[in-house]
């Protein structure tokens, strides 16, 4: 069975720290992974798309790397601040699917 | 104007009452879905269409209907609500232009009573 698997569930840290948040996947044949903000009661925002042929995705602080070989990807925050609090989601599409399958993400909060 | 919108944004119904969810996207994106979310289960997809002839049930379709009117409108219907399916719902449409990066309507709000 595809699975998504994003641990730790929450993660607390103070301001201006850097952190990296998991996500690992059973069978390596994906098509795309994406990295999605939730923020309480509200819509997902995509932050980052990786495609099966790539490494890695930069947007701002951010930056997605994805291990295919191993099963892995990792969204790495930069220089934290308290309005990155928020649930960060994995998604991933298999090629035989055409579908997201979801982690079920990591509740971020960056404390003052 | 969002590219991505759902109504109603919430709604509150009784038990056995059919009910409609709408999405309406101004991306141009083909592909369009349909996910609900409740706590500690994530978000689970319900049914998805690639194009207007092609509907796909997703992990979760029973007690769930779809109809794509149009490229840009999806509806899902709740024949016969019921308790359980109180969650959240998105609505999401992707297309090749960014390797089908998916992007998420605000979301319906849904209890059942």
């Amino acid at each position: 069975k595809q699975e998504v698997t994003q641990i730790p569930a929450a993660l607390s840290v103070p301001e201006g720290e850097n952190l990296v948040l998991n996500c690992s996947f059973t069978d390596s044949a994906i098509y795309n992974l994406q990295w999605f903000r939730q923020d309480p009661g509200k819509g997902l925002t995509s932050l980052l798309l990786i495609q099966s042929s790539q490494r890695e995705q930069t947007s701002g602080r951010l930056n997605a790397s994805l291990d295919k070989s191993s099963g892995r990807s990792t969204l790495y925050i930069a220089a934290s601040q308290p309005g990155d609090s928020a649930t960060y989601l994995c998604a991933v599409e298999w090629r035989s699917q055409g579908n997201l399958i979801f982690g079920k993400g990591t509740k971020l909060s960056v404390k003052p | 104007d969002a590219d991505v919108t759902q109504t109603p944004r919430n709604r509150i119904t009784k038990t056995g009452k059919r009910i409609m969810l709408e999405c309406s996207q101004t991306k141009g994106h083909d592909r369009m879905y349909w996910y609900r979310q409740d706590p500690g289960l994530g978000l689970q997809l319900i049914y998805y269409s690639f194009d207007v002839k092609d509907i796909n049930k997703g992990e979760i379709s029973d007690g769930y209907s779809v109809s794509r009117q149009a490229q840009a409108k999806f509806s899902l219907s709740l024949e016969s609500a019921i308790p359980n399916q109180t969650a959240l719902y998105f609505c999401a449409t992707s297309g090749s232009g960014r390797g089908y990066e998916q992007y998420f309507g605000p979301g319906t709000r849904l209890t059942v009573t």
